[in-house]
């Protein structure tokens, strides 16, 4: 089965930092781009950042740029985003993607004083 | 960015009657390689959008026929054609034809 783990989300003051981790399973993680995707509270979608199969590209939106880094381990079959310098306006789940077909079921950060 | 502009953004819609949904993109969605990048994602209460249709009407698997997708350029629309129960969802296109890739403001579908 096609599966998508995130892991990390968590109540972090304005300011600090988080890594997030997807853990992917069924499938060969080192052929596809994978993606974050977050959705704030009652709000729509906002694609983050991606990173093409061998991690040699790598691209962001503009609102996490200089603050966001993506990577990835395909040795482990895994996808982090590292989140530095998070701001109340970053409180979202989270979302791995595998192209935009396969969604992992998210993971909440929350950014509050 | 494209800028992606969905119509209505509440759709309610008695059980059995068809259901349209107007997406448009502020810009062309024809990638260089020929194909149109354009995917439309159901999200139901409580779970992780799903995608339904990609390249503009081809269908995911396990996606019903009665829920199909055309359209071409910067115009598309999402239609179904007998609503039913299980589509109260909100529904979103997205482009990913140019970076970033970016999603329409979603069209939350009700039975009336």
């Amino acid at each position: 089965e096609v599966q998508l783990v995130e892991s990390g989300g968590d109540l972090v003051q304005p300011g600090g930092s988080l890594r997030l981790s997807c853990v992917a399973s069924g499938f060969t993680f080192s052929s596809h781009w994978m993606n974050w995707v977050r959705q704030a509270p009652g709000k729509g979608l906002e694609w983050v950042a991606n990173i093409k199969e061998d991690g040699s590209e790598k691209y962001y939106v503009d609102s996490v740029k200089g603050r966001f880094t993506i990577s990835r381990d395909n040795a482990k079959n895994s996808l982090f985003l590292q989140m530095n310098s998070l701001r109340v306006e970053d409180t979202a789940v989270y979302y791995c993607v595998r192209g935009s077909s396969v969604w992992g079921q998210g993971t909440l950060v929350t950014v509050s004083s | 960015d494209v800028v992606m502009t969905q119509s209505p953004l509440s759709l309610p819609v008695t059980l059995g009657q068809p259901a349209s949904i107007s997406c448009r993109s502020s810009q062309s969605l024809v990638h260089s390689d020929g194909n149109t990048y354009l995917n439309w994602f159901q999200q139901r209460p409580g779970q992780s959008p799903r995608r339904l249709i990609y390249t503009v009407s081809n269908w995911e698997s396990g996606v019903p026929d009665r829920i199909s997708g055309s359209g071409s350029g910067t115009d598309f629309t999402l239609k179904i054609s007998r609503v039913e129960a299980e589509d109260v969802a909100v529904y979103y296109c997205m482009q990913s034809t140019h970076w970033p890739f970016t999603f329409g403001q979603g069209t939350q579908l009700e039975i009336k």
